[in-house]
């Protein structure tokens, strides 16, 4: 069945360090691919999306491109800050409904 | 504001005894599903609704009942058959159907503790 795969965390960074957290799927057909964060104690929010291979999506200077031919969606930021600490999942439409990855702590130090 | 409201934030239930968690949207969303979040895991999918008086049972359904009445509202009753019930839940709705050109909306979670 479809399936997301995401790096283990947490992935500790220092401030203005540059950011790639890596997602890949199985999927059958072309499913849309979703970064989704979560800050403490709340719930999900849509970080970015990609609707089709080699869509960019991007939102507050992150960036993830559709790459079907590795099955890849990695999140990419060239400069984080404290108040990027968060957990990331990446997500695939699948039927209806979304199949979300385990999901990446990511620690940013000042 | 138009959003997704969950309540309450904590709840503390006893064993053997029912819950149920509120759900409810005012974004005029077809869609709505609930997610269960355990420590280190992803969201894996309890139910789902596409549709006023439907539902499909997602990938952790036993355990768990929901009702789908109201546009609006997708209650979710966590019962005593479930083994392993503490952990967050999340409920979502969504525009349509399709998830391609629109996004899912998340509550801010009713994190359950069985005592």
């Amino acid at each position: 069945g479809n399936s997301v795969t995401q790096m283990e965390g947490p992935v500790t960074l220092s401030e203005e360090a540059f950011l790639t957290i890596n997602c890949t799927y199985t999927a059958t057909g072309y499913p849309s691919l979703f970064w989704y964060v979560q800050y403490p104690g709340e719930g999900l929010q849509l970080l970015l999306k990609a609707t089709k291979a080699d869509d960019k999506g991007s939102n507050k200077g992150f960036e993830a491109t559709y790459r079907k031919e590795t099955t890849s969606f990695h999140l990419e930021k060239g400069s984080v800050q404290v108040s990027d600490s968060a957990v990331y999942f990446c997500a695939l439409d699948s039927s209806y409904k979304l199949i979300f990855g385990s999901g990446t702590r990511l620690l940013v130090r000042p | 504001d138009g959003g997704i409201t969950q309540s309450p934030k904590y709840l503390f239930r006893k064993e053997g005894q029912n819950v149920t968690l509120s759900c409810e949207q005012n974004l005029n969303h077809d869609a709505m599903y609930w997610y269960r979040q355990d420590p280190g895991q992803g969201l894996r999918l309890i139910y789902y609704s596409q549709i006023v008086n439907d539902f499909q049972k997602g990938d952790i359904a036993e355990g768990y009942s929901v009702s789908r009445e109201k546009k609006e509202s997708f209650p979710l009753t966590v019962t005593s058959a479930q083994k392993n019930p503490t952990a967050f839940y999340l409920c979502a709705s969504s525009k349509r159907q399709a998830w391609e050109n629109t996004e899912a909306f998340f509550g801010q979670g009713t994190r359950l503790t069985v005592v």
